[in-house]
Order: C-alpha cells, then sequence, then structure tokens
C-alpha cells in the first residue's frame, strides 16, 4: 500500500498571504504510460470533497488559478498564492497510480490568522 | 450537471447490515466506474470500494473485505453498497463518487453529499 504523508498538518495563513503543502509518497506515482496520477482535493467545512488538481497540475474548470500543483515522482505540493476567506478547508492529496487501494494523505487544515 | 445522491444511511447495531444507494445523473452513468470512500467523524478519507462500469469487476479495502459488497445496475443509474457484520469503527460519512474512466480510473472527479452510517448499540 502507497502511504501518502502531507505536512503540515494544520496551517494557519493570514488573508493574502501564500500557502504551500507538501504531500509525499511512499513509493513515485509515475506509471508506465507516462502519467503521474496525484490528486488534490478540497473539503470545506461541512461539505463533501471537491476535486481540485489532478495529474499533479491540471487544474479542473472553475478553480482559481491561485490553486497550483506541482512535484514528480514521491514529492508534491499544493500552493494558494494568496489565500481568500473562502479556502479554510481541508486539503488532501490522493493517489491513483498504484491500487488497490487508492490512498489519501491525512489532510491539512488550513485557517486564517 | 453531474449528480451523485447518497441514501440509505442510518444507526444500526454493531453485527446488522445496512444497504446504502448512490443515485447518478448528468452523465452516461455505464461508462463509468464509481467509488465509495468514507470519512469517520473528525478524521480523514478512506477509500472503501469501486465497481467498474459494467459491474465485471470489484475491489475492496482490506478493512472491508468480506464484508461489504458493491453492485450496480446501469438501468436505474444505481450502485449500492451491502453492508454487513458491521462494526463500531465502519462509523462514517459514506461518499460515492464517480471515476474518470470505465476501469482503471487514477482520479475520483465527482462526490455526492454523502450520507451518514452510525454503528452503535
Amino acid at each position: 500500500e502507497v502511504v501518502m504523508t502531507q505536512s503540515p498538518l494544520s496551517l494557519p495563513v493570514t488573508l493574502g498571504q501564500p500557502a504551500s503543502i507538501s504531500c509525499r509518497s511512499s513509493q513515485s506515482l509515475a506509471y508506465r504510460d507516462g502519467g503521474t496520477y496525484l490528486n488534490w482535493y478540497q473539503q470545506r467545512p461541512g461539505q463533501s470533497p471537491r476535486r481540485l488538481i489532478y495529474e499533479v497540475s491540471k487544474r479542473d474548470s472553475g478553480v482559481p488559478d491561485r490553486f497550483s500543483g506541482s512535484g514528480s515522482d514521491t514529492d508534491f505540493t499544493l500552493k494558494i498564492s494568496r489565500v481568500e476567506a473562502e479556502d479554510v478547508a481541508v486539503y488532501y492529496c490522493m493517489q491513483g497510480t498504484h491500487w488497490p487501494p487508492y490512498t489519501f494523505g491525512q489532510g491539512t487544515k488550513l485557517e486564517i490568522k | 450537471q453531474v449528480q451523485l445522491v447518497e441514501s440509505g444511511g442510518g444507526v444500526v447495531q454493531p453485527g446488522r447490515s445496512l444497504r446504502l444507494s448512490c443515485g447518478a445523473s448528468g452523465f452516461i452513468f455505464s461508462n463509468y466506474a464509481i467509488h465509495w470512500v468514507r470519512q469517520a467523524p473528525g478524521k480523514g478519507l478512506e477509500w472503501v470500494t469501486f465497481i467498474t462500469h459494467h459491474g465485471t469487476n470489484e475491489y475492496y479495502a482490506d478493512s472491508v473485505k468480506g464484508r461489504f459488497s458493491i453492485s450496480r445496475d446501469n438501468s436505474q443509474n444505481t450502485v449500492y453498497l451491502q453492508m454487513s457484520s458491521l462494526r463500531t469503527e465502519d462509523t462514517a460519512v459514506y461518499y460515492c463518487a464517480k471515476g474518470t474512466a470505465g476501469t482503471y480510473s487514477t482520479s475520483l472527479d465527482y462526490w455526492g453529499q454523502g450520507t451518514l452510517v452510525t454503528v452503535s448499540s
């Protein structure tokens, strides 16, 4: 089973400032087809998860461009260029390369300082 | 627009059974795998199971293997999760989610609102 490790688990950020979340996998997420299947999800309080990013860096439709994903192999990052109040949420990474099982990181709780 | 609606949650005693349903609309249901992911109160996300688009293959997390069974009815655009021998640790919100392919999905792109299952005596 691929273990996904996120840091930090808690992230206080001032409005308008950048934020960065790290996600590391216990095995390379590069697949033999050339793809790397790392996803990022946002879960706002009381809501279901929403996909933000897939295949490391591809943003979903409707996701603000202040969100960006990067990384390769076992080391990935979600960045928010300028945090807004609506970004308060728990963020999860999830790997879709080595399954079953699909595995998630523990989650990073972003709050406004 | 894509919609997934879960139902069937509730309070159930340990050792008993419960069946959840996931109704889908807004996409060609028979073309996509459907997954179940759960979230225990105050905890993170745990993938549970998925079924391929024609129902040919099913995959399960070790924590539910032999106790849970997933099935689908493409004529009704519905996926079912039959949960048996329930344990207190199965208490969670259960989400259904759409895979991005019919068989081997690399991502879950749409999620339902979830249904709460509470296992308690």
